[in-house]
């Protein structure tokens, strides 16, 4: 497609459930990011993907959290047992990383409620 | 792995007023540099972006940067403001082959 496309734009679940969270990254892009950001605050890192791998999972803030890139193209952001704190904007990113010059598009983000 | 730093978390300027968003990172190594901009209710634009060469970088609408190697700097800058930029603003740093980190955002509002 001709831009990082998320689905959905806006999820309601109850706390306790499970999510997951859709990213198309722009066609060709072999590196994907999931940030996490709340109001008032900056894109908060979670996971990078470099192909199929998860080149730095450092960001994810427990083990409730799971992405996925089984194919090197579109990911999963998989979160379970939700909690009320995990409502915020969930961002994904692509791009052509692992070269030196190289800059991230975002998607529009899906909003998760957590009631 | 890489941080980034914005001073300001709140800047509240008037229309045809000069505009100076500081960021800072810490990163030995060599770095990409980005500015963003998130308008309300859309997602993050690319505004400008710093890879290599001339360290004084023009964006769109106006902006520009200054990589300041040697201050880990790399401040964003306006002349003259105008309504329409009001919005968030966010550094990013992105160190080769690894992830992208924000800083924590700087709200401009410009009056009228």
């Amino acid at each position: 497609g001709a831009g990082v496309s998320q689905t959905p734009s806006n999820k309601v679940t109850e706390k306790g459930k499970y999510v997951e969270l859709r990213c198309d990254p722009i066609s060709g892009h072999t590196a994907l990011y999931w940030y996490r950001q709340s109001l008032g605050q900056g894109p908060e890192f979670l996971i990078y993907f470099q192909g199929t791998g998860a080149a730095d999972d450092s960001g994810l803030p427990n083990d409730r959290f799971f992405a996925v890139r089984p194919e090197g193209s579109v990911s999963t952001l998989k979160i379970q047992r939700t909690e009320r704190g995990d409502s915020a904007v969930y961002l994904c990113a692509s791009s052509t990383a692992g070269t030196e010059n190289t800059e991230a598009f975002f998607g529009q983000g899906t909003r998760l409620t957590v009631v | 792995a890489q941080s980034v730093s914005q001073h300001n978390h709140h800047v509240i300027l008037s229309e045809a007023a000069s505009l100076e968003l500081g960021c800072n990172y810490s990163y030995g190594g060599t770095v990409n540099l980005f500015w963003y901009v998130q308008y309300p209710g859309q997602h993050l634009q690319l505004l400008l972006k710093y890879f290599s060469g001339d360290p004084l970088v023009k964006g769109i609408k106006g902006f520009e940067a200054e990589f300041i190697k040697s201050k880990f700097s790399f401040n964003l800058r306006k002349p003259s403001v105008q309504w329409s930029d009001t919005a968030e603003y966010f550094c990013a740093v992105n160190a080769w082959a690894n992830d992208m980190r924000f800083g924590a955002g700087t709200r401009l509002t410009v009056k009228p």
